[in-house]
């Protein structure tokens, strides 16, 4: 298995530009988990999807954020309008329920926004 | 949701024996304790998990005492390649994870 893979790897765009990273989780992984780190706040869970349905958003910082996942193999975050303090790593992670060996997370995508 | 503390940095020599506590005083009863390593510009990386007494496999050792309030993440030899942030979490894997906290991790830095 190639694992967790997200895409792009880095993304610079200017404020206000739409952003859409990308994520395909471990084949047969029934969650899968948006996650930020930055120096200051470390990772912060953004959501999270347990058989494709949203379970938990709380931590979505405002409404310019949203997630989605059509189907057990992709799913995309989305930030509208993007503003530079959303400057940050993005991390997909996904799990299989019952699973001794916790998260698997990608390589990550560093968003720049200047 | 159980909430971890561990140091925030912790330096070493090559060769050393290190080992890295994490206090989770409220862990659940079907909480299992996992640790995570994650290096410069990649996602955290599955080391151990232990649910009680001691765990071991090529990479690490994991050590949970029987009241399972904290754990202690021992790694053997280390050498420059181990310098990296170690995430101790607690969560269920009945329950696929979900909802787990990362705390600030400890900062391992190895010296030559």
């Amino acid at each position: 298995d190639a694992g967790v893979i997200q895409s792009p790897r880095h993304e610079v765009t200017e404020m206000g530009q739409e952003v859409t990273l990308r994520c395909k989780p471990i084949s047969g992984h029934n969650s899968l988990f948006w996650y930020r780190q930055t120096m200051m706040r470390g990772l912060e869970l953004l959501i999270y999807f347990n058989n494709n349905v949203p379970i938990d958003d709380s931590g979505m910082p405002e409404d310019r954020f949203s997630a989605k996942m059509p189907n057990a193999s992709f799913s995309t975050l989305k930030i509208q309008p993007s503003e530079p303090r959303d400057s940050a790593v993005y991390f997909c992670a996904s799990s299989l329920k019952g699973s001794r060996f916790g998260y698997t997370f990608g390589s990550g995508t560093r968003l720049t926004v200047v | 949701l159980a909430k971890t503390t561990q140091p925030i940095s912790m330096d070493s020599y090559e060769g050393q024996e290190v080992n890295i506590t994490c206090s989770h005083n409220n862990i659940a009863t079907n909480d299992y304790i996992t640790w995570y390593q994650q290096f410069p510009s990649q996602g955290p990386r599955f080391i151990i998990q232990g649910y009680k007494t001691k765990v071991t496999n090529e990479v690490a050792s994991l050590f949970i005492p029987a009241d399972r309030k904290s754990s202690t993440l021992s790694l053997p030899r280390v050498s420059l390649s181990d310098t990296a942030v170690y995430y101790c979490l607690v969560g269920d894997p009945g329950g696929g994870y979900q909802k787990v906290t990362f705390g600030t991790g400890t900062k391992l830095q190895v010296i030559p």
